[in-house]
């Protein structure tokens, strides 16, 4: 099915250790990008990336690491897991090959980090 | 930055009766857009509507409408004739235009709403 895909949904994983998630989509859309939704907070843009190879921060983009060697894939890595960062993180896409284009989302990965 | 402010964290209105969502902007650009995003209990986000920041006419989808004040920074949401299925996070965005340096979506903190039977 085309549309963009999350995994995975749910994760919980431990203070310190090393997680990614990911995020596929099947429209070689050019943009992508990660916000993270926290209660009180709305959706803060993490990263984003214009196309294979280029990525640039968004609003809260320290503890994360991403990468973009396919125009398909743009996996987040949380790469020494804090509480702080237990969140529903959403990946998504702009359909019209714009930054500021109605975006498609991915269904969201809810981490929790003990 | 811009600041996208949603004054009304909760919300509730009978089912079939209309509900206004407000929702203000913070910005100096002239060329920019919005969006309403709802996100129902589900978690998806789904884009309801969009208004382009030159035109003047509001946006309209079905029973979702928009109130559009420029010089006011606002933008409203409309919802009309209120179904059971309209509960859900609410979520204005917005984002500067092509001219004015394109910038990624910033999105407000979100209004839930709940439809009462």
């Amino acid at each position: 099915d085309a549309g963009i895909t999350q995994s995975p949904r749910y994760k919980i994983t431990e203070t310190g250790r090393q997680v990614t998630l990911m995020c596929h989509q099947t429209w070689s859309h050019s943009y992508m990008f990660w916000y993270r939704q926290d209660l009180g907070h709305g959706l803060r843009l993490i990263y984003y990336s214009a196309a294979a190879d280029i990525t640039d921060k968004g609003e809260v983009p320290d503890g994360y690491v991403v990468s973009r060697s396919k125009t398909e894939n743009f996996p987040l890595t949380l790469e020494s897991a804090t509480r702080s960062q237990t969140s529903v993180y959403f990946c998504a896409s702009s359909e019209l090959g714009q930054v500021n284009s109605p975006l498609h989302f991915g269904n969201g990965t809810r981490l929790t980090v003990t | 930055a811009q600041t996208v402010t949603q004054s009304q964290p909760e919300m509730s209105v009978q089912e079939a009766e209309t509900v206004t969502l407000s929702c203000t902007y913070d910005t100096s650009e002239n060329n920019y857009y919005l969006f309403w995003y709802k996100q129902p209990p589900s978690r998806q986000m789904i884009l309801v509507i969009r208004q382009e920041a030159y035109k003047q006419q509001n946006a309209t989808e079905n029973r979702f409408s928009v109130n559009f004040q420029k010089a006011a920074k606002s933008f409203s949401l409309k919802i009309s004739d209120s179904q059971l299925g309209d509960t859900a996070m609410y979520f204005c965005a917005f984002s500067k235009g092509v001219n004015s340096g394109n910038t990624p979506l910033v999105f407000g903190k979100g209004t839930r709403l709940s439809v009462i039977a």
